[in-house]
């Protein structure tokens, strides 16, 4: 199956700071989804991005498909955006990176 | 529209017993998927349904089994509990099998003593 890696596995900004978080697979994917997980668990969907680039406030999101890697913009980082960053490419199922943790200080 | 519901938030189970997980998909889905996270890592595939049948699964073993109903909620049940099975039980809905856009419930948090 499929390879997912994140990186930086942690990644610590002070408020106001920008930041790239990256994705990449490790063959062809169907879709691919950027996902947002609290500190009470519960995953929040950020992107479906396939290919191509997406932008949502503050947040973007650009999928290279051919070069498969994706890549997660945070701009203007606030402490709300603290918790852990996933990507996740499907094939057959949908299969996780083990996340980039961010913390974003006041 | 009501998002996908599970139940219970949390449990604790003694090693060896048994425990049933509930999924409620979002209005209109009709494929749910089960994901297993161990404390810091991402989460791993178990099982799909799509219109009541099994649709895919991951590397579990069979005391992982699952069903999913004509409203197309869903239970996932673990047999003779390990403690390496505490972890936080995800689930997701889908408007369709294959490609389509997954999205989370809040998770049950299972202890395995």
């Amino acid at each position: 199956g499929i390879q997912v890696e994140q990186s930086p596995p942690d990644l610590i900004l002070q408020e106001g700071a920008n930041s790239t978080l990256r994705c990449n697979f490790s063959d062809s994917v169907n879709n691919l989804q950027w996902f947002h997980q609290n500190p009470w668990g519960q995953l929040i969907n950020l992107f479906y991005i396939p290919s191509g680039t997406k932008q949502n406030g503050r947040l973007s999101a650009t999928t290279v498909a051919t070069e498969r890697y994706s890549l997660l913009y945070i701009s203007s980082s606030q402490t709300t955006d603290s918790g852990v960053y996933f990507c996740a490419g499907v094939r057959e199922k949908l299969v996780f990176g083990k996340g980039t943790k961010l913390t974003v200080n006041p | 529209e009501t998002g996908v519901t599970q139940s219970p938030t949390h449990l604790i189970k003694t090693r060896g017993q048994q425990v049933t997980l509930r999924c409620s998909s979002q209005s209109g889905h009709n494929t749910v998927s089960w994901y297993q996270q161990a404390l810091g890592q991402g989460p791993q595939f178990i099982f799909q349904y799509y219109r009541e049948e099994e649709n895919g699964r991951g590397n579990f073993p069979p005391r992982f089994s699952g069903l999913q109903f004509p409203n197309y909620s869903s239970e996932l049940n673990v047999n003779a509990l390990e403690l390496d099975d505490s972890a936080l039980y995800l689930c997701a809905s889908s408007l369709n099998r294959g490609t389509d856009t997954q999205y989370f419930g809040p998770g049950t948090r299972l202890t395995v003593l």
